[in-house]
């Protein structure tokens, strides 16, 4: 299957400052990318919808000019978690449709765990 | 609408048996059905999923059944193995796979196999 991925898959970072996680269709182009957002022992939360070449749409509920989402290429998107708090602590994932022998189906990268002090 | 309700929330099972975890919906508009397991600390693996034209699908201990007028559809695992030990989510999404749309997940369901 596609293969996506993340880096970093972990970052510890203070309160106040930014984090930029990248998310990578390995062997395949993505037009479009999901971010979603999963706390403890609870389902996916889908944040954004991001682009090539365009602006990424956001779910309802979710600060645009906090997670702040480029999507520069057909095999990478970035998320950076402006002025991170604590509550922003979170397993961040992302995703893509990719083509396969007989339909679509979506991938997901491996998740980067974020924890704010 | 565009909810998908997953049950049961948790899930032990012994070794061998079958493990068979249930989603409904309710916007029919619906129609791509995938089913995906989550290990702790990992991104969800697609597990196998299936369109309304089908009633079942099989794919090696893991089956999809789905009834498009009851509006559900439900996972089995034949002969669960401790290593099945996951979180199932369900999920659905509207006009196909692919492009733009936006797969609705359910809430989840951690399964114990018990040796």
């Amino acid at each position: 299957g596609a293969v996506v991925s993340q880096h970093p898959s972990r970052v510890i970072c203070k309160s106040g400052t930014s984090v930029k996680i990248e998310c990578r269709s390995l062997d395949f182009q993505a037009t479009t990318m999901f971010w979603y957002r999963q706390f403890p022992k609870q389902s996916l939360m889908l944040m954004a919808t991001s682009n090539e070449g365009s602006k990424a749409t956001y779910e309802q509920g979710v600060e645009k000019d906090k997670f702040l989402i480029n999507h520069a290429s057909l095999t990478l998107s970035t998320l950076t978690v402006t002025s991170a708090h604590p509550e922003d602590s979170s397993f961040y994932i992302c995703s893509a449709w990719a083509r396969t022998s007989d339909d679509y189906e979506q991938y997901f990268g491996p998740g980067t765990r974020l924890t704010v002090t | 609408q565009q909810q998908v309700k997953q049950s049961p929330q948790s899930l032990i099972v012994q070794k061998g048996g079958i493990s068979i975890i249930n989603c409904a919906y309710e916007n029919t508009a619906f129609d791509y059905f995938p089913w995906y397991q989550q290990f702790p600390g990992k991104g969800p693996a697609l597990l196998i999923a299936i369109r309304p034209d089908v009633s079942e699908k099989k794919e090696g201990r893991f089956t999809i059944s789905f009834n498009k007028s009851a509006k559900q559809f439900s996972l089995h695992i034949m002969d669960s193995q401790p290593g099945d030990s996951a979180t199932y989510f369900c999920a659905a999404s509207a006009g196909g796979a692919g492009g733009y749309n936006k797969l609705i997940f359910g809430a989840g369901t951690r399964l114990a196999v018990h040796p």
